[in-house]
């Protein structure tokens, strides 16, 4: 089976913090996506990417950034959190999206920004 | 704009008994539709996939329904068990342009004992 891992389920950082989530694919995956969860407004497309070194914004980049130096990994970064960056982070990979191939989510992480 | 409403928002059953979630899309031209369940504190899990062809598609005890006429499918649970609770996401994917698909907000089910 596909994995996607998460490197932190909980994170805790201090407002103006820089903040790296990580996500890792062991499937060859060519493509990866960033997605926040919130209450009442489901998965919400932050960053994606389809290939190594590049990067494609979703619906909601502002305040972000990510980095994909390696196939298998997809980084996220809060350049300087904010407590409205308060989330869970869904990190998902596809094999062929154009055909069909559904996602394969990570476990998420929960980040609180105080 | 392509949407994806699902409904009710919530809804809490007793278990044993079924019930039936809907998904109401304006995707176009449409590709296909997957139901994702996404258990509590976990990232979702595709159920199933439906693509314009198929009318019913069964996983054990679930079963989604696809009417792309009417641009409507259903996920009914049949016999719900404790392990059902859990948000139920309709995820709708169109073909050209952009493979990004559309999110629906997900319907959080609760089954009590």
């Amino acid at each position: 089976d596909v994995k996607v891992t998460q490197s932190s389920r909980y994170l805790v950082k201090r407002t103006g913090e820089k903040v790296f989530l990580e996500c890792v694919q062991d499937m060859d995956h060519e493509n990866m996506f960033w997605y926040r969860q919130d209450p009442g407004l489901g998965l919400r497309l932050i960053y994606f990417s389809y290939d190594v070194k590049m990067k494609e914004k979703g619906d909601i980049p502002e305040g972000y950034s990510v980095s994909r130096e390696k196939k298998e990994r997809f980084s996220l970064i809060l350049e300087s959190a904010s407590t409205n960056q308060t989330s869970m982070y869904l990190c998902a990979s596809t094999l062929a999206p154009a055909q069909g191939s559904g996602y394969t989510f990570g476990s998420g992480t929960r980040l609180t920004v105080v | 704009k392509n949407q994806v409403e699902q409904s009710p928002q919530s809804l809490i059953i007793l278990e044993g008994k079924n019930c039936t979630l809907q998904c109401n899309y304006t995707v176009s031209p449409f590709s296909n539709l997957r139901w994702y369940k996404q258990d509590t504190g976990r990232g979702p899990v595709s159920l199933t996939i439906m693509t314009f062809s198929e009318n019913t598609k069964s996983n054990g005890r679930y079963t989604a329904t696809l009417d792309a006429d009417t641009k409507q499918s259903s996920l009914h649970i049949t016999a719900s068990q404790l392990s059902d609770s859990a948000s139920y996401i309709c995820v709708v994917r169109g073909t050209g342009g952009s493979y990004i698909p559309t999110f629906g907000r997900g319907t959080s089910l609760i089954v009590h004992p």
